[in-house]
């Protein structure tokens, strides 16, 4: 079965410390991996797609890591603001076929920035 | 003004009752997916649109029916509405990527739904 694990469930860090979300998965065949923030009360948003070859992208102050092999995912918020304040959901896309793709949601991280 | 409009943004029924939610889109997107999201889950797939004339459906769809009225429109139905159905509804829309692949999602604001 299809699964992607994200942790910690939830996170409070200080206004301009650095934080590292995690994403596990147990997606096959693995197509790609993306990373969307969700503020409260809105539809997710999507900051960075992380194909089978990519290691590392950076979306201004956010880098995503890819390990494939291990089939793990990371995305570090550098230097956080209040606006970082936020549900973090790594999607991991199968692909079964030409247009039969299975999109497989996270639970999600809970980021809270506080002063 | 958003690209992926949802109506309404929050509704209160009872059991038993017949709700539509409605999502209109201006990104002229081919593919349309009404995902549902519940505390604690991750986000579930309803329905799927790759066309006007395409409907599929997806993981949790017992419950739900979907007509896509226009490559603009897609809309969500439940037919007698219980209180399991209490949940977040998030309509979505995509481009085809490479080689039929799906590519970037973008949401509309949701719609919170309870049923009492």
């Amino acid at each position: 079965k299809n699964q992607v694990e994200q942790s910690p469930q939830s996170l409070i860090i200080l206004e301009g410390k650095n934080c590292t979300l995690q994403c596990n998965y147990t997606v096959s065949p693995f197509s790609n991996l993306r990373w969307y923030k969700q503020d409260t009360g809105r539809g997710p948003v999507s900051l960075t797609i992380m194909t089978f070859s990519e290691n590392t992208k950076s979306n201004g102050r956010y880098t995503a890591t890819l390990d494939a092999d291990t089939k793990q995912s990371s995305l570090h918020i550098t230097a956080s603001q209040l606006s970082d304040s936020a549900s973090y959901i790594c999607v991991v896309s199968s692909r079964l076929g030409f247009g039969n793709e299975k999109l497989t949601f996270g639970t999600g991280t809970r980021l809270t920035i506080i002063p | 003004d958003a690209d992926v409009t949802q109506t309404p943004r929050n509704r209160i029924t009872k059991t038993g009752k017949r709700i539509m939610l409605e999502c209109s889109q201006t990104k002229g997107h081919d593919r349309m997916y009404w995902y549902r999201q519940d505390p604690g889950l991750g986000l579930r797939l309803i329905y799927y649109s790759f066309d006007v004339k395409d409907i599929n459906k997806g993981e949790i769809s017992d419950g739900y029916s979907v007509s896509r009225q226009a490559q603009a429109k897609f809309s969500l139905s439940l037919e007698s509405a219980i209180p399991n159905q209490t949940a977040l509804y998030f309509c979505a829309t995509s481009a085809a990527g490479l080689a039929g692949h799906t590519g970037e999602l973008f949401f509309g604001e949701g719609s919170r739904l309870t049923v009492l």
